[in-house]
């Protein structure tokens, strides 16, 4: 079974800098898919950034960057220049690409982001 | 695109109740995903459909649990004889069809469940 596991609960920032959050997963597919989504306070989650297993470059979305590790089986999330609007819980999610389960996200815990004036 | 909608936002019910929630999803999406989210954790998957069609089901999802989508639209949730473990929210999310990750899932603000 997979699993996806976010090691760090809480992180804060301050305004203009940036941080990284990490994320480790484990499974024994070859072609999935990985994903960081915000929820911001109150509000509805949304996708923040989006990686193909095959593919070896590394996503960016403006001020968000992922850093894949496909052998480490390790997907960290880097936003730069933080800013207020930033602040959210930010959770992993892993993706199969097989079969019935394609769409059946598997979360991490997720880490509660900060950003601090 | 006006968003996937969830009603009620909020529901407060006794314990052994049962109770119904809706979701509208984005009009032209063919999926549509209910997942469960308490306090703390990251959401959990329940099910899943394909237009009418129920796709796949969590274990998760007792035999209290049944959703429905009967036209293909909308869908609802229905909790039987509700527990306090119920307590949590429910997040309804809709995609176009989904090759692979390709089509990524748009969720509601949820309905939070409290069960007294």
């Amino acid at each position: 079974a997979q699993t996806v596991t976010q090691s760090q609960p809480e992180m804060s920032v301050q305004e203009a800098e940036t941080v990284t959050l990490s994320c480790t997963y484990d499974t024994s597919e070859n072609n999935y898919y990985l994903f960081w989504y915000k929820q911001p306070p109150s509000r509805q989650m949304i996708l923040v950034i989006r990686q193909e297993a095959y593919k070896q470059q590394n996503a960016t979305e403006n001020r968000f960057s992922v850093n894949f590790q496909k052998a480490a089986k390790s997907f960290s999330l880097k936003i730069s220049d933080s800013q207020l609007g930033d602040t959210a819980m930010y959770f992993c999610a892993f993706m199969t690409n097989y079969g019935g389960s394609q769409g059946n996200l598997i979360f991490g815990k997720g880490t509660k982001l900060s950003v601090k004036p | 695109d006006t968003g996937v909608s969830q009603d009620p936002r909020h529901k407060i019910t006794k314990r052994g109740q049962n109770v119904t929630f809706r979701c509208d999803p984005i009009s032209e999406h063919n999926r549509l995903y209910w997942y469960r989210q308490t306090l703390g954790q990251g959401p959990e998957f329940l099910t899943y459909f394909q237009n009418e069609a129920q796709l796949e089901k969590s274990r998760l999802l007792s035999d209290r649990f049944s959703a429905e989508r009967p036209k293909g639209s909308f869908s609802t949730l229905e909790i039987q004889r509700t527990e306090q473990g119920d307590s949590a929210m429910y997040l309804c999310a809709s995609s176009r069809p989904n090759t692979g990750g390709n089509s990524p899932l748009h969720f509601g603000n949820g309905t939070r469940l409290t069960v007294t």
